[in-house]
């Protein structure tokens, strides 16, 4: 079945721990994205990439890192320099990423703090 | 003033009645208006999508935007206990990479 795998489901950080969320598609899509959900709000985008090796700070990327070494894989790295990382973590990708394009969402990862 | 507005709810309605879901937004760049579908801790999925004003209908879903207020509607038909879940609208504007702004999302319990 094609979609979306993000790892693990739970996880929890440390004080000044950096912590790695997998994603994976075998979609054969072009673009992947990360959004962060909190309680109350929107989908807010940390993160995007159109193209392997190239990728775009969205509306809230400080604090968070990204690679893009393979087209089916967008890990993202939440480090200590984010103070407030507790949310619900979802990838998703889309064919080419142009506009109006469906996004396909994995099933999340709750980030919690210790 | 926040670019896309949602009321969050909860909204609470039995079997079978017509659901109404609303979202104002404040960017008139706004070109595509899209409404996701997420069921509790999972990842949402595309319900919908209109381009520009007007309606558009699937099924027991009709979507429709009026660019002039800027008020997006998500209206569900005959609702279904399996509706119950809470709806994002998302719109985006036409500027290289899809970018959607996603609203708070209004949470949708439908009682059998």
């Amino acid at each position: 079945d094609g979609g979306i795998t993000q790892s693990p489901k739970y996880l929890f950080r440390k004080e000044g721990q950096n912590v790695t969320l997998s994603c994976e598609q075998n979609l054969n899509h072009d673009a992947m994205y990360w959004y962060r959900q909190d309680p109350g709000q929107g989908l807010r985008l940390i993160y995007y990439s159109q193209i392997v090796n190239d990728f775009q700070k969205g509306d809230i990327a400080e604090g968070y890192s990204v690679s893009r070494e393979k087209k089916e894989s967008f890990p993202l790295t939440v480090t200590s320099a984010q103070k407030n990382p507790t949310a619900f973590y979802l990838c998703a990708s889309s064919n080419t990423g142009g506009v109006g394009e469906k996004l396909f969402f994995g099933s999340g990862t709750q980030l919690s703090v210790l | 003033q926040k670019e896309v507005e949602q009321d969050p709810g909860p909204l609470s309605v039995p079997e079978g009645a017509i659901v109404s879901l609303n979202c104002t937004y404040s960017n008139s760049a706004f070109q595509y208006f899209m409404w996701y579908r997420q069921y509790s801790r999972k990842g949402p999925e595309l319900l919908m999508y209109t381009y520009s004003s007007g309606n558009k209908e699937d099924g027991r879903f009709t979507a429709q935007v009026d660019k002039s207020s800027k008020y997006i509607s998500l209206f569900i038909r005959d609702s279904q206990p399996s509706d119950s879940a809470t709806y994002l609208c998302a719109p985006t504007i036409i500027q290289g990479a899809q970018k959607l702004v996603f609203g708070q999302g209004t949470r949708l319990t439908i009682n059998p």
